[in-house]
C-alpha cells in the first residue's frame, strides 16, 4: 500500500536554528498538509497546500514557518528559527481530493533545546 | 470554540466489554465525518469515513454511526490490540483541511 514518507524520524535542534522536515506525499495525491502534535495534546492543522501555494493556514503558522514543494515529490516545511514551543511531532498528510481521506506519515519528532 | 468535542478522555474497558465512544460537532454543512486510530509515537490510521446522518460503517470489532449532531464509535467485544488513541476529525468551513478532536484514549485489559 502507498504511504507517505517522513525524515528524520527524530531531530535535535538548538533554539534559534532552522530546520526543514522533509515528506514525501502520495505520488497521486494532490492536496498536502502539516499538522504537528505537542505531547499529550490533539493534533493541530498547521498549513494546506495545493497548485504549488498554500490554500490556507493556522494561526500557528506564522511567518517563523514556511513550506514547499521543490521538485514535484518532496514536501518540505522549515521553521526559520526554532523555538522551545516547536518541539513536537510533525506530521505531513496527503489526499487525493478534498473529501478523501487524509494519508499520515509517521512523522518527525522535533526536539528543541 | 472547538468544532470537534470527543468523549470521554480516556476508557478502561476489560477484554470482551463492549462500549462507545461520541464526537460531537459543531461545523454546518457537513461534508464528512472522519475517524482515525493513533497509535503511540504514530500517525493517525484512517478508519472510516460517514458522509450522512444514519450511515454506518463496519470494520472487525468496530462500527461508526453518524447523527446530525454527533458521531459513535461502537467497540464490541474489544480485545487488548485495540487499545489505542481514537480520533474524530470534520473539515474547516472552507472544506481545506481536517480539524481533530482531542481523542479518546482506549485501553482494554484482559
Amino acid at each position: 500500500e502507498p504511504e507517505v514518507t517522513q525524515t528524520p524520524s527524530h531531530q535535535v535542534t538548538q533554539m534559534g536554528q532552522e530546520v526543514i522536515l522533509r515528506c514525501v506525499p502520495i505520488s497521486n495525491h494532490l492536496y498536502f498538509y502539516w499538522y504537528r502534535q505537542i505531547l499529550g495534546q490533539k493534533v493541530e492543522f498547521l498549513v494546506s497546500f495545493y497548485n504549488n501555494e498554500i490554500s490556507e493556514k493556522s494561526e500557528i503558522f506564522d511567518d517563523q514557518f514556511s513550506v514547499e514543494r521543490p521538485d514535484g515529490s518532496n514536501f518540505t516545511l522549515k521553521i526559520r528559527s526554532t523555538k522551545l514551543e516547536d518541539s513536537a511531532m510533525y506530521f505531513c498528510a496527503s489526499r487525493v481530493g478534498l473529501t478523501e481521506k487524509l494519508f499520515f506519515g509517521s512523522g518527525t519528532q522535533l526536539s528543541v533545546l | 470554540e472547538d468544532q470537534v468535542t470527543q468523549s470521554p478522555e480516556a476508557l478502561r474497558l476489560q477484554e470482551g466489554e463492549s462500549s462507545s465512544l461520541n464526537c460531537s460537532y459543531t461545523v454546518s454543512g457537513l461534508r464528512g465525518l472522519f475517524w482515525y486510530r493513533q497509535d503511540p509515537g504514530k500517525g493517525p490510521e484512517f478508519l472510516f469515513t460517514l458522509y450522512s446522518a444514519g450511515e454506518e460503517k463496519e470494520k472487525e470489532r468496530l462500527k461508526a454511526t453518524l447523527t446530525k449532531k454527533e458521531s459513535f464509535l461502537h467497540i464490541t467485544a474489544p480485545k487488548p490490540e485495540d487499545s489505542a488513541t481514537y480520533l474524530c476529525a470534520v473539515p474547516n468551513q472552507a472544506g481545506t483541511a481536517l480539524i481533530f478532536g482531542k481523542g479518546t484514549t482506549l485501553s482494554v485489559s484482559s
